[in-house]
């Protein structure tokens, strides 16, 4: 099945601070998700970008489909971004499975 | 609002007592699917499905139910658990689960430990 790499596994900051967070994926996908894990446990949806650039707010991010990556951005870091944000891909096959990368926890420090 | 509820959001049973953890959306959502989420091995599909009456076994299928007899509704059901099905439990929905799919939104979780 597809595979799918999530760098760094983790990340700290301080409140204010800018980060990347990369995705690489082993096949070509249909589907890419981005979500933010918050500390309760929830999955919070961010982006649905099988391709091309997305911006909501302080965050953005970037598919290169041909090239089997994608890119979170954040933007003066704040504490409540703090959690674990994952990668997800759909590739071929009939089931709209979600593969999952096994996250970058981010922490923002004060 | 448009949202994946999920009861309950937290359970803690002991081993071979019979229980169902509902998910309901409110989207009309044709594709809907469970998750379960365990340290070191992250997320992993348990039961997928594509509408009313259709389901299919995903990765870890073992030990588990489902049923889908209305669109909005798809309850995971455990008829004997053991204590490796302890885990956060995820349902999900998208409007669709064929061609090219669509976003899929998550319920907030259900936490079960099993005695």
């Amino acid at each position: 099945g597809i595979q799918v790499e999530q760098s760094p596994p983790d990340l700290i900051l301080q409140e204010g601070a800018n980060s990347t967070l990369r995705c690489n994926f082993s096949d070509s996908v249909n589907n890419l998700q981005w979500f933010h894990q918050n500390p309760w446990g929830q999955l919070i949806n961010l982006f649905y970008i099988p391709s091309g650039t997305k911006q909501n707010g302080r965050l953005s991010a970037t598919t290169v489909a041909t090239e089997r990556y994608s890119l979170l951005y954040i933007s003066s870091s704040q504490t409540t971004d703090s959690g674990v944000y994952f990668c997800a891909v759909k590739g071929g096959g009939s089931n709209y499975k979600l593969t999952f990368g096994k996250g970058t926890l981010l922490t923002v420090n004060p | 609002e448009a949202q994946v509820t999920q009861n309950p959001r937290y359970l803690i049973t002991v081993t071979g007592k019979k229980l169902t953890v509902t998910c309901s959306q409110n989207m009309n959502h044709e594709y809907m699917s469970w998750y379960r989420q365990d340290p070191g091995l992250g997320l992993r599909q348990i039961y997928y499905s594509m509408n009313v009456e259709v389901t299919d076994k995903g990765d870890v299928p073992e030990g588990y139910k489902v049923s889908r007899k209305e669109k909005r509704n798809f309850p995971l059901i455990l008829e004997s658990p053991s204590p490796n099905q302890t885990s956060l439990y995820f349902c999900a929905s998208s409007p669709t689960g064929r061609g090219l799919g669509a976003p899929q939104y998550f319920g907030p979780g259900t936490r079960l430990t099993v005695l």
